[in-house]
């Protein structure tokens, strides 16, 4: 089983340069989230979705855009990375009904130059 | 506003020793309530769960954690530590949005 898959798993940007993060699950979890790990402070909520076409803003949604066109993807967008962006991200993703726990991806490690 | 507050940043034990990582939450209903481990450059994996019923949860690789809602805390423990148990754990609560609120982590390293 794949679980939930994070690609690129490094990546290094210049200012100002745009990216997408992908992530992409294959258990039919509708609902899917994106966090930042930085240290000292834990995960911090991005994004998530309830299912297609349902995004809304977590804790930390600046300077990031979502869309969620499929059951499966989830992509995370920087339209003019910074470097305060510099960070370990993660996707996660579970059922929605009840509360279940969290799958997370193995991360992408983002440094912005 | 939903929080978890890990103390401990950084703990050192003995191989063999006993453990204990605390977790102080702030929520104002019902917590549901999680520790995850995370390896060096890795994602985080689902130690245990708390949702109700019995206070006292068994997890996986040997571990349990106490709910106690007068304290507001749910602390992990182990019995005998082993080197493979060096990583960093993650407290979490699901409040607001249904998201994870996690802790800040503590770090455990494990001396031979």
């Amino acid at each position: 089983n794949a679980g939930v898959t994070q690609t690129p798993k490094f990546q290094v940007l210049k200012t100002g340069q745009s990216m997408t993060l992908q992530c992409a699950q294959d258990m039919n979890h509708e609902y899917m989230s994106w966090y930042r790990q930085d240290p000292g402070m834990g995960l911090r909520l991005i994004h998530y979705s309830v299912g297609a076409g349902i995004t809304d803003q977590g804790e930390v949604p600046n300077g990031y855009n979502v869309s969620r066109s499929t059951t499966e993807d989830f992509p995370l967008r920087l339209l003019s990375a910074a470097p305060s962006q510099t960070s370990v991200y993660f996707c996660a993703s579970r059922p929605v009904e009840g509360i279940q726990p969290q799958h997370f991806g193995d991360g992408t490690r983002l440094s912005i130059l | 506003a939903q929080s978890v507050t890990q103390p401990d940043i950084h703990i050192t034990v003995s191989e063999g020793a006993s453990l204990e990582l605390r977790c102080n939450y702030s929520y104002g209903a019902t917590p549901y309530l999680f520790w995850y481990v995370q390896s060096p450059g890795q994602g985080l994996q689902l130690l245990l769960k708390y949702f109700s019923g019995d206070t006292l949860v068994q997890g996986i690789k040997g571990f349990e954690a106490e709910f106690k809602r007068s304290q507001s805390s749910f602390n992990l423990r182990k019995p005998s530590v082993h080197w493979s148990d060096a990583a960093e754990y993650f407290c979490a609560v699901i409040g607001g949005r249904r998201a994870l609120t996690f802790g800040s982590g503590t770090r455990l390293q494990v001396q031979p």
